[in-house]
């Protein structure tokens, strides 16, 4: 079974600080991705990354940046952490490159709390 | 551009009884089509897709989707639902020109009542 971990599942972090969300996935997917999740609004995408090193903006990346320098961890950062960054984090990964159709499989989620 | 639309935010339904949550989509080309369940706290799980061939998919849990190309649509059902599928649901598509991306729709709470 495909297992996508995400490194926190409960985060409470101060208004300015720098943030890091880690996620690991074991299946060599080439797709990773980061999602947040909010009460009606469902799941927005903030960056994926279709290879090492490469990045791609989702719909709401602003106040975010991300890394993969391995191809199985893509971390999340919110450079300087604000109370509207109150939200579910989900990870998530698929198959990849001319493999339409795949589905993607998702981390528990990180619950970060802006204070 | 795509868009998932889920015409229900809150289905409330007794025990044993059937449940169909509804899904529509814009696309002009060909989809790609899921349905994912979240349990509190809880990342998504795949529940069943559509990619292409018979458009009556069954997936776990005792759930199944019926894709309509006319109406754009994929709703999800069951035909008894147990007091465990207390969930929220989500409709997702993907297709050749988004590349490798997913569009989410923005949840159906289901609630089973005992």
């Amino acid at each position: 079974d495909v297992k996508v971990t995400q490194s926190s599942r409960y985060l409470v972090k101060r208004t300015g600080e720098k943030v890091f969300l880690e996620c690991v996935q074991d299946m060599d997917h080439e797709n990773m991705f980061w999602y947040r999740q909010d009460p009606g609004l469902g799941l927005r995408l903030i960056y994926f990354s279709y290879d090492v090193k490469m990045k791609e903006k989702g719909d709401i990346p602003e106040g975010y940046s991300v890394s993969r320098e391995k191809k199985e961890r893509f971390s999340l950062i919110l450079e300087s952490a604000s109370t509207n960054q109150t939200s579910m984090y989900l990870c998530a990964s698929s198959l990849g490159t001319g493999v339409l159709g795949t589905e993607a499989f998702f981390g528990q989620g990180t619950r970060l709390t802006v204070v | 551009a795509q868009s998932v639309t889920q015409l229900d935010s809150q289905v409330p339904v007794f025990e044993e009884a059937p449940v169909e949550l509804r899904c529509n989509y814009s696309s002009s080309v060909s989809v790609y089509l899921f349905w994912y369940v979240q349990y509190p706290n809880q990342g998504l799980q795949l529940l069943l897709k559509y990619l292409s061939g018979s458009t009556l998919v069954k997936g776990i849990n005792g759930f199944e989707a019926e894709f309509n190309k006319s109406q754009t649509s994929f709703h999800l059902r069951k035909p008894s639902v147990h007091i465990s599928d207390t969930a929220e649901y989500f409709c997702a598509v993907s297709d050749e020109n988004y590349g490798q991306n997913f569009v989410f729709g923005p949840g159906t709470r289901l609630s089973v009542l005992p």
